[in-house]
């Protein structure tokens, strides 16, 4: 199975912050890669398919790069809306896995 | 657009089998690729097994084989997962999740998640 391992595991920052998170796969997964986020007691909505693609409805605060083994999502200036757990999920090949999660905490 | 409504949340005992409905509405269910996935504090988030729109049949993460069951009633619009062998580690809040995008796939929409417990 390939493994997805995200950094950091949590964050504190504030409104309008700009902040990266990375995933990294343990084996190419071309530009498999899907972000998503949840809020508490919510299912997750995904945010960017196929490493970089911006999913229809999605703020252009959002943004996602890379290829190959490593991943990183960006949102450029953090709103309070934005505050939540985010997982990045391999669908490469089976099975489907995802990342541990990185959840985004208000300063 | 696509809408996902789960059946309540379930309590089971070690053993026992749980079936989770998922009700489709705006499209039909044989337009949607339909996965499971499932959230626990301890494994996370875990895809259990769907359809796989390129070889036309429904595919099972190694880890559920042998023990869960995806069906789909088209006259009802209903998919359901059947999970069997209960244990501790099955509780968990289970999801149903239709896939998009079959150049690169993603979950595009969910159901709103189903609570199963299993305890004795």
């Amino acid at each position: 199975d390939i493994q997805m391992t995200q950094s950091p595991s949590s964050l504190s920052a504030s409104v309008g912050d700009r902040i990266t998170i990375t995933c990294r796969a343990s084996q190419s997964i071309r530009s498999f890669l899907n972000w998503y986020q949840q809020k508490p007691g919510k299912a997750p909505k995904v945010l960017i398919y196929g490493a970089s693609s911006l999913q229809s409805g999605v703020p252009s605060r959002f943004s996602g790069s890379g290829s190959g083994t490593y991943f990183t999502l960006i949102v450029s200036s953090l709103q309070p809306e934005d505050f939540a757990t985010y997982f990045c999920q391999q669908s490469y090949s089976s099975p489907w896995t995802f990342g541990q999660g990185t959840k985004v905490e208000i300063k | 657009q696509v809408q996902l409504v789960q059946s309540g949340a379930e309590v089971k005992k070690p053993g026992a089998s749980v079936k989770v409905s998922c009700k489709v509405s705006g499209y039909s269910l044989t337009e949607l690729s339909m996965h499971w996935v499932r959230q626990s504090p301890g494994k996370g988030l875990e895809w259990m097994g769907g359809f796989d729109p390129e070889d036309d049949e429904t595919i099972y993460a190694q880890d559920f084989q042998g023990r869960v069951t995806m069906t789909e009633d088209t006259s009802t619009g209903t998919a359901s997962m059947e999970l069997s062998g209960l244990r501790s580690e099955d509780t968990a809040v289970y999801y149903c999740t239709v896939q998009r995008g079959f150049s690169y796939p993603f979950f595009a929409f969910w159901g709103q998640g189903t609570l199963v417990t299993v305890s004795s």
